[in-house]
């Protein structure tokens, strides 16, 4: 099936620095990845969706200048965590959709990558 | 209220048991649901599809109601290994096809 793999898998940084996540679609082109962030014993929640050669669209209270998000390619989308804070520490997840034809027809699965923690000190 | 809606539980139940979650959600016009098992720290992992006449895969059967707006996820003979976090995403048809995701039920299967 379907493969993403994101980069760091855990990470420890000092607060006011920033931290680069990568996330890659190993064997599909994804023209369109999601980023999610999770804290614990809550729900994943869509922070942006990165469209490859455009702007990311980000929720509703996401501070788009804090997370940058460069989808340069099909296959790589990044998010940098800038000026990192300790509220910023959280299970930061990436995704992307494979699409699969079953008995009910076409059905967007996500895939998810590995998940980045993000340790702020 | 919430769009995906899941009791948190934790659902502590002994090995071979057969459980039950349930999940609803608001957005009538949601078109896929899906079941995922998060184990802890890791990320969630596709555990099924939900079609509307129900499908089964092994020990594991899921369900939709759209008339009342639920899935179901049944797990029979439970394992020590079933024990993680499922959460229930539900799809709106249109748009971009991002899935929204319940908070997930916590399952402890105990010997």
């Amino acid at each position: 099936g379907a493969v993403v793999s994101q980069h760091p898998s855990r990470v420890i940084c000092k607060s006011g620095t920033s931290v680069k996540i990568e996330c890659r679609s190993l064997d599909f082109q994804a023209t369109t990845m999601f980023w999610y962030r999770q804290f614990p014993k809550q729900s994943l929640m869509l922070m942006a969706t990165s469209n490859e050669g455009s702007k990311a669209t980000y929720e509703q209270g996401v501070e788009k200048d804090k997370f940058l998000i460069n989808h340069a390619s099909l296959t790589l989308s990044t998010l940098t965590v800038t000026s990192a804070h300790p509220e910023d520490s959280s299970f930061y997840i990436c995704s992307a959709r494979g699409w699969t034809s079953g008995s009910a027809g076409w059905t967007g699965e996500l895939f998810f990558g590995e998940g980045s923690r993000l340790t702020v000190l | 209220r919430k769009e995906v809606e899941q009791d948190p539980g934790p659902f502590n139940v002994p090995e071979g048991a057969t459980v039950a979650f349930n999940c609803t959600y608001s957005n009538s016009a949601s078109q896929s649901f899906f079941w995922y098992r998060q184990d802890c720290r890791k990320e969630p992992k596709l555990l099924m599809s939900v079609y509307s006449s129900g499908n089964e895969d092994g020990r594991f059967t899921a369900q939709l109601n759209r008339a009342s707006q639920y899935i179901s996820l049944l797990i029979r003979d439970s394992k020590l290994s079933d024990s993680a976090t499922y959460l229930c995403a539900a799809t709106p048809s249109g748009g971009s096809y991002i899935p929204t995701f319940g908070r997930g039920t916590s399952l402890i299967v105990h010997p």
